[in-house]
């Protein structure tokens, strides 16, 4: 079945650094999504990539979708403690059911 | 908008007795409804997958006939966990979904802990 490889698994840095986790699909997805989840609490939808070599920017996030539609990285510029939580990347293959396969996610702590 | 309530939000429960755990979309019609499980600083495991009016699809290693899932309106899903032992602790988390929409809403998830 479909894998979604996630790295670094814990990253820790002082304020103010930068943070990329990557994730690798096994197949080739229809899109990929980043969710994040602070400590305790739920995932929340972050973003969605769909074209291939798509690059979105959410404030000091920067999301890219590879050109084969397998990888993907999320990029935070200047890191804030307000950044902490852990950061999923989930793949849809396609399909009717949308089914999202999740990465196991980039747990992100920063020191202030 | 698209806010999904989960409750209850934490449980505690006997070794062999039964936790229903409900999922609502407040302000959409969820086509479709996922029920996920969380282990501490694990990522999502997804038990299955239940649109409106069918059988739930289950993922394979769960039991269907432990974990119960009943989606019956567009906005509530069910999730009963039968006859509940302590490997059945756990954070369940469950997510809503549009139709035609790819995005997944999460609910604030459940905690369970059996004794």
């Amino acid at each position: 079945g479909q894998q979604v490889m996630q790295i670094p698994q814990y990253q820790h840095v002082q304020e103010g650094e930068d943070f990329t986790t990557y994730c690798n699909s096994s197949t080739t997805l229809s899109n990929i999504q980043w969710y994040k989840q602070r400590p305790g609490g739920h995932p929340v939808f972050l973003i969605q990539l769909v074209k291939s070599g798509e690059v979105k920017k959410q404030k000091r996030l920067t999301f890219q979708f590879g050109e084969a539609k397998k990888n993907s990285s999320l990029h935070i510029t200047a890191t804030q403690t307000t950044d902490v939580g852990t950061y999923f990347c989930a793949g849809d293959s396609g399909g009717s059911n949308y089914k999202l396969t999740f990465g196991k996610g980039t747990l992100l702590t920063v020191n202030p | 908008g698209a806010v999904v309530s989960q409750h209850p939000s934490r449980v505690i429960c006997k070794s062999g007795t039964s936790v229903k755990i409900e999922c609502r979309s407040l302000d959409f019609q969820a086509t479709t409804m996922f029920w996920y499980r969380q282990f501490p600083k694990k990522s999502l495991m997804l038990m299955a997958t239940s649109n409106e009016g069918s059988k739930a699809t289950y993922e394979q290693g769960v039991e269907k006939d432990k974990f119960l899932i009943n989606h019956a309106s567009l906005t509530l899903s069910t999730l009963t966990v039968t006859s509940a032992h302590p490997e059945d602790s756990s954070f369940y988390i469950c997510s809503a979904q549009q139709r035609g929409v790819e995005t997944q809403y999460f609910g604030p998830g459940t905690r369970l802990l059996v004794l």
